[in-house]
């Protein structure tokens, strides 16, 4: 267990609506990442939080977006649905902002259909 | 730019035999750090190793051996005796400083299979 949370693990929805997964980091990690890991695009960066404060950007869609929360926890909003964001998404955390190994949670796999 | 290539996608062996699994990267800076995560069955991404591009001595956890070639942009990762539960899916994966923050590029992963 790498004490990184993410809710909820399965997500069914249909195209065109919104879900937000959850994230809460280990204990002490101030660093949140989400990752998008399809069987196309492979494991893809998407954003970067530390204290709550954006660090790094990666592919991530203009339809979707993420915030770090004043407690730590991260929330990741995808918007308007297409059937291609169907994917695992991870939830990462780190103690520090610079480069540094990052713990992974179990993921949340979303499904659009 | 940033980039990790994993030539093999799959591999298979008997269990017992050693197995070596190949990581090429690229990166214009010379500070860099290279990972290896384990994604077994279950989903979840495992830590394995950092190697940061300084210190190119190899490094051995048990079964596990990791060997570092900055003169060939390698790290490659093997492991010896392989057994059953080390059947996964394998990443390699770099980060640089070329970002404020700390981007993880991954390879597209190896997935080993061994037989018992």
């Amino acid at each position: 267990d790498s004490g990184v949370t993410q809710t909820p693990k399965h997500l069914i929805t249909a195209t065109g609506q919104r879900v937000t997964l959850r994230c809460s980091p280990r204990s002490g990690d101030l660093s949140v990442y989400w990752y998008q890991q399809s069987l196309d695009q492979g494991l893809q960066f998407l954003i970067q939080y530390y204290n709550g404060e954006e660090r790094a950007k990666g592919n991530i869609l203009e339809r979707f977006s993420a915030q770090q929360f004043p407690d730590l926890h991260s929330e990741l909003n995808l918007s308007s649905l297409e059937l291609g964001d169907s994917a695992l998404y991870f939830c990462a955390s780190s103690v520090r902002q610079g480069v540094t190994e990052a713990f992974f949670g179990q993921g949340t796999r979303l499904t659009v259909v | 730019a940033q980039k990790v290539t994993q030539a093999q996608t799959e591999i298979s062996v008997v269990e017992k035999e050693d197995v070596t699994l190949d990581c090429v990267y690229e990166t214009r800076d010379t500070t860099y750090y290279l990972f290896w995560y384990k994604q077994p069955p279950s989903g979840e991404l495992v830590f394995l190793i950092r190697r940061n591009s300084f210190d190119e001595q190899n490094e051995i956890s048990g079964r596990y051996s990791w060997n570092f070639q900055k003169s060939t942009s390698s790290f490659n990762f093997t492991i010896t005796a392989s057994q059953v539960v080390d059947s996964a899916v394998y990443f390699c994966a770099l980060s640089d400083l070329s970002n404020t923050g700390n981007q993880f590029y991954f390879g597209t992963g190896t997935s080993l299979t061994v037989i018992p």
